[in-house]
């Protein structure tokens, strides 16, 4: 069965930072792998996604991410924080003919102005 | 365009009482659903899932069941609740054609039970 670790629970950056939200997934087949993110009080939204192809995926609001096979992981990365980037951030990954990805335990993001 | 609505958008009810939670899709023919729940500051979990009408499958039952009555609606129940039945509880959909499909979900429900 397929796993995602997320190491880190929080992570604080100053606004115009970048970032870098660490994800680790096992599993021995081909990972299909997500990034969600999670307003206060909202449902998850997807970012992006990788299934094949190039490894570095563009999403949505400026964030992509790698995935590396050697490494097992697919961490998300923006070059520049803003403050609305503020919220929990989940890593996910499926696999072939599973359609409910298996999610990790989210990082929350806080952006300081 | 697809929409996913959730009902209620909260509850606080007493140990021991039923529990019916919501959702329909729109715009959407025979997704697949699932049911999360999430506890607080938690990680998701799935519950339940649906492929078809009238057919759920369990993941992780936590004293809860599902049910899907027609093709846009998926419910969630029990007729007892516990204090661990607190969270929040998501539901989703995706489009049920195969490989690597993106969930979207629905604002979730906050249940709290006192």
């Amino acid at each position: 069965a397929q796993s995602v670790t997320q190491p880190d629970a929080r992570v604080t950056v100053s606004e115009g930072a970048s970032l870098q939200l660490r994800c680790k997934y096992s599993y021995s087949g081909t990972p299909y792998l997500f990034w969600y993110v999670q307003y206060p009080r909202q449902g998850l939204q997807l970012l992006l996604k990788y299934y094949s192809g190039d490894p570095v995926v563009q999403g949505v609001n400026g964030f992509e991410a790698e995935f590396i096979k050697s490494n097992s992981s697919f961490h998300l990365r923006k070059a520049s924080v803003h403050w609305s980037d503020s919220a929990v951030y989940f890593c996910a990954v499926s696999a072939y003919n599973n359609n409910a990805p298996r999610f990790g335990a989210g990082t929350k993001l806080s952006v300081k102005p | 365009a697809q929409t996913i609505h959730q009902w209620p958008v909260a509850e606080i009810k007493a140990v021991g009482s039923p529990l019916s939670l919501g959702c329909t899709i729109k715009g959407k023919s025979s997704p697949n659903l699932y049911w999360y729940w999430q506890a607080t500051g938690g990680t998701l979990q799935q519950l339940f899932y649906s492929i078809t009408v009238g057919q759920v499958e369990s993941v992780v039952q936590l004293n809860l069941s599902a049910s899907r009555p027609k093709d846009d609606q998926f419910i969630l129940s029990t007729e007892k609740l516990l204090l661990s039945h607190s969270g929040f509880y998501l539901c989703a959909w995706s489009p049920g054609t195969g490989i690597a499909e993106t969930l979207y979900f629905g604002s979730g429900t906050r249940l709290t039970v006192l």
